[in-house]
Order: C-alpha cells, then structure tokens, then sequence
C-alpha cells in the first residue's frame, strides 16, 4: 500500500494561498489521490480527487506530476473557516484490499 | 443527505462494560470502516469490512471487535471497556471504486471512567 508522507502543520494568513505537499513514492498504477479536509469535532470530508495533471473545483485545486509520485493541495485565498487538518490519501484499488488509510494530516492554521 | 450515521454522539461507560458503537450508511456500499482519533495521532484503523459478515483487522485492532450482518450496519464493540479506550470513534463507509470517496459518520467521543 502506498504510504504518504505530508507536513504536520502549516500556518498562514487570511486571503493567502496555501500549498500542502503530499509524497507517495510508491504509489500504485491504478491509484488515485484523494484529499479530505477535517474540522474539529467532525468526521473528514471530501474535498478534491485527481489521477494525473491539473484537478480544479470550487474549493481548491490539485497538482499531480507526471511521475504521480507526489501531488500538492492549492487552497486559494484562505479564510479563517480553512482552518482544519487535511489528509492526503491514495485510494486503494480492489486489489489491495480497500483498506483506506489516513496518515497524521497536516494542520492549517490560518491566521487574521 | 444523511449517509453514515453512528448511534451516538458523545457516550459515558464504565470500565468493564461492554460497548457497542453502531453506524448505518445508506449508499449500498460494500466497504466500511471504523477508526479512531486521538490528539496528535491523526485517524488510525482499527477494524474495516468489505462485505457482509466479513471483516479485516486495521491498524489496531486489538481490545476491539466488530460485526456485519447487514450490508448498511457495522457495529464496533469493546468487549471490556478501559480508559485508554477514551476517544473520537469515527466510521466511513466507501464504495470501492477507486475513483469514490469516503463518507464519514459524525463521530462518537466515548468516555471510559
């Protein structure tokens, strides 16, 4: 199973942009990356998926190398309510046994 | 909107007892989870099922044990509670195709005194 490795915690300021870096050297080729966002008290939540290249939605974007070997979460012009750990996640396929895995998350701290 | 519902928000037990954590997802979705978050520890594993009636240890799964009858329920039971068992229980229910995400229930912050 790929294993990911991701900051502990980053801090930075109202309408910033922020960057988190996630490395998965091992990931497999049917693997996508899954990033999911957790405020206190509450279970994670989807917020971005991507294969390859350049994942855009509503609330952040997603930046994938062509060596998929890491990927990197771009929220843009933070707010205070972006404060939350995110995780970086490479899905399982059915055949590693979909054993979804969540590494320690890294912790945003966006300041006024 | 509701897809994965655990029983309980917060729950006070005695050491000793024996306790159920209950969660019901409506998705039809073959794979469920149970972890648990403690400070600085980030979600670990404890038990997951990609079936009904089967079921894989996680992480760490020991003092723990789980039951899936029904495809939409996974039970996560503390045959005898401890106080190192005081956490946030959250459970995830996900379809299987890689390209799905996870859904998490609200979480259940569980007591042990």
């Amino acid at each position: 199973l790929a294993k990911t490795t991701q900051p502990i915690s980053m801090d930075s300021y109202e309408g910033q942009e922020v960057n988190i870096t996630c490395s998965h050297n091992n990931i497999a080729t049917n693997d996508y990356i899954t990033w999911y966002q957790q405020f206190p008290s509450q279970g994670p939540r989807f917020i971005i998926q991507g294969y390859k290249t350049k994942v855009t939605n509503e609330v952040a974007s997603l930046f994938i190398p062509a060596d998929r070997k890491s990927s990197t979460l771009s929220l843009p012009r933070v707010s205070l309510s972006d404060t939350a750990v995110y995780y970086c996640l490479v899905d399982p396929s059915e055949a590693a046994g979909n054993k979804l895995t969540f590494g320690g998350g890294t912790r945003v701290l966006v300041k006024p | 909107d509701v897809k994965v519902t655990q029983s309980s928000r917060y729950l006070v037990k005695r050491t000793g007892e024996k306790v159920f954590l209950e969660c019901v997802q409506d998705m039809d979705h073959e794979n469920m989870f149970w972890y648990r978050q403690d400070p600085g520890l980030g979600l670990r594993l404890i038990y997951f099922s990609y079936d009904v009636k089967m079921k894989e240890k996680g992480d760490i799964p020991e003092g723990y044990s789980v039951s899936r009858e029904k495809k939409e329920r996974f039970s996560l039971i503390l045959e005898s509670a401890s106080t190192n068992q005081t956490s946030m229980y959250l459970c995830a229910s996900f379809g299987g195709d890689e390209r799905t995400e996870a859904f998490f229930g609200q979480g259940t912050r569980l007591t042990v005194v």
